[in-house]
């Protein structure tokens, strides 16, 4: 049963426009929350996060929202950049211990010029 | 020069052979990690290492078995490999600070084919 779920395998974004990314969990315990990005021939590498006690991060053009009570959450990209086209993962982790993150089976953003 | 290094990048082997993938860190990281992608899937955790002494079996560690030789060395091994192997290995490392917001960094990965 998948705990972390990326419903969308795809999403096609002009340049400079906003991207979204959503991401959707089932398990209560999840304390902390990450997003990933992996180009091609390379391991994920780490973008952004948010603790369960916020709603908000905010990185440069990178924004995570969480709505803890609809178990949601949401990566925006402003403005989308060529850069940007990746596969984006969805990680949670429960707190108290190093067992591991769960992740979502990912998002491939296109950026079109 | 890469902080996580893995050896080999690509493998191609066959059904029954044992197979070693090695993982290097260079961030003088505690906890170390290995994960397994399929095509159109997520990472999933194969096994885990708190230190050198601590070896903890992540959601699908059959079939594995691992190694922490050093600080810096964790190996996933393949007793006898099996077609349902063939997936993108992945080696990550995390300080170990006990705190929630510890992030993992992940090497290149490891390209495995069982034929």
């Amino acid at each position: 049963d998948q705990q972390v779920k990326q419903n969308s395998p795809s999403l096609s974004v002009q340049e400079g426009r906003i991207s979204i990314l959503n991401c959707d969990y089932t398990n209560s315990m999840f304390d902390y929350f990450l997003w990933y990005k992996k180009y091609p021939a390379e391991g994920p590498t780490f973008l952004i996060s948010i603790s369960s006690i916020k709603d908000k991060n905010e990185d440069g053009r990178f924004t995570v929202f969480l709505n803890k009570s609809a178990k949601h959450l949401s990566l925006h990209i402003v403005p989308s950049q060529p850069g940007d086209s990746a596969v984006y993962f969805c990680a949670a982790k429960r707190g108290g211990g190093a067992d591991g993150l769960t992740f979502g089976k990912g998002t491939h953003l296109i950026i079109q010029p | 020069d890469a902080d996580v290094t893995q050896t080999p990048r690509n493998r191609i082997t066959k059904t029954g052979k044992r197979i070693m993938l090695e993982c290097s860190q260079t961030k003088g990281h505690d906890r170390m990690y290995w994960y397994r992608q399929d095509p159109g899937l997520g990472l999933q955790l194969i096994y885990y290492s708190f230190d050198v002494k601590d070896i903890n079996k992540g959601e699908i560690s059959d079939g594995y078995s691992v190694s922490r030789q050093a600080q810096a060395k964790f190996s996933l091994s393949l007793e006898s490999a099996i077609p349902n192997q063939t997936a993108l290995y992945f080696c990550a490392t995390s300080k170990g600070s006990g705190a929630l917001t510890d992030t993992q960094y992940f090497g290149p990965g490891t390209r495995l084919t069982v034929l």
